[in-house]
């Protein structure tokens, strides 16, 4: 067990609905990302976290956003769900040292259905 | 921006076998990234690597810089190996670790 723990783990809304995902990093973690993974495919980065800041965003539109608090957890958000958007969510922490992010501890991940 | 293959697919063996998995990306990178996802979704980190080779357990990971190319082995594999394994890098060279592009995955069954 990696300490990254995600909330809730599966959750249905509809569309234009708005949503919001939770990541606890693991301790000593200052950096969280999050990762959407449709159906058979793989992951796709959706944004970083450090220090309270968005360091780097992929190809994600702006209703995706984020938060990360003081203790270094995080919050995805999503506005005006769209069906595709239903996947599997991903945060993963890690402690960005020098520069260097090292190993990410993922979570169990949030399942989103969107109908 | 870096694209990553991973062959084959999907790989199918009986316990014992010796597996490998390759991945090949385009773009020169930092490091490189290794995971196993099991069927409830969940993602464990194998190994992050930048050169050379590293070992875990019955787990190997290589990577060939200059070819850009990476394999990870498995021996002696068991049925709880079965898992999608991910290879995932950065989408260019120095980019943070967390900032990764994802293979599609290698589906591993492994028979008793």
């Amino acid at each position: 067990e990696t300490g990254v723990t995600q909330s809730p783990t599966h959750l249905i809304k509809t569309r234009g609905q708005q949503v919001t995902l939770r990541c606890s990093s693991q301790s000593g973690h200052n950096t969280v990302s999050w990762y959407q993974q449709a159906l058979g495919q793989g992951p796709q980065f959706i944004f970083q976290y450090y220090r309270e800041e968005e360091n780097g965003r992929g190809n994600f539109p702006p209703r995706f956003s984020g938060l990360q608090f003081p203790n270094y957890s995080s919050e995805l958000n999503v506005n005006a769900l769209e069906l595709d958007d239903s996947a599997l969510y991903l945060c993963a922490s890690s402690s960005r040292l020098g520069g260097d992010t090292g190993e990410l501890f993922f979570g169990e991940g949030s399942r989103l259905t969107v109908l | 921006k870096n694209e990553v293959e991973q062959s084959p697919q999907n790989l199918t063996a009986q316990e014992g076998e010796f597996i490998t998995i390759n991945c090949s990306y385009s773009v020169g990178i930092s490091a490189l990234h290794w995971l196993q996802q099991h069927p409830g979704g969940g993602i464990v980190s194998l190994f992050m690597l930048s050169s050379g080779k590293k070992k875990h357990g019955r787990l190997i990971a290589t990577i060939n810089i200059q070819e850009k190319h990476s394999s990870l082995h498995i021996t002696a594999s068991h049925p709880r190996d079965s898992a999608v394994y991910i290879c995932a890098v950065p989408p260019f060279y120095g980019g943070s670790q967390g900032n990764l592009i994802f293979g599609k995955g290698t589906k591993l069954s492994v028979k008793p």
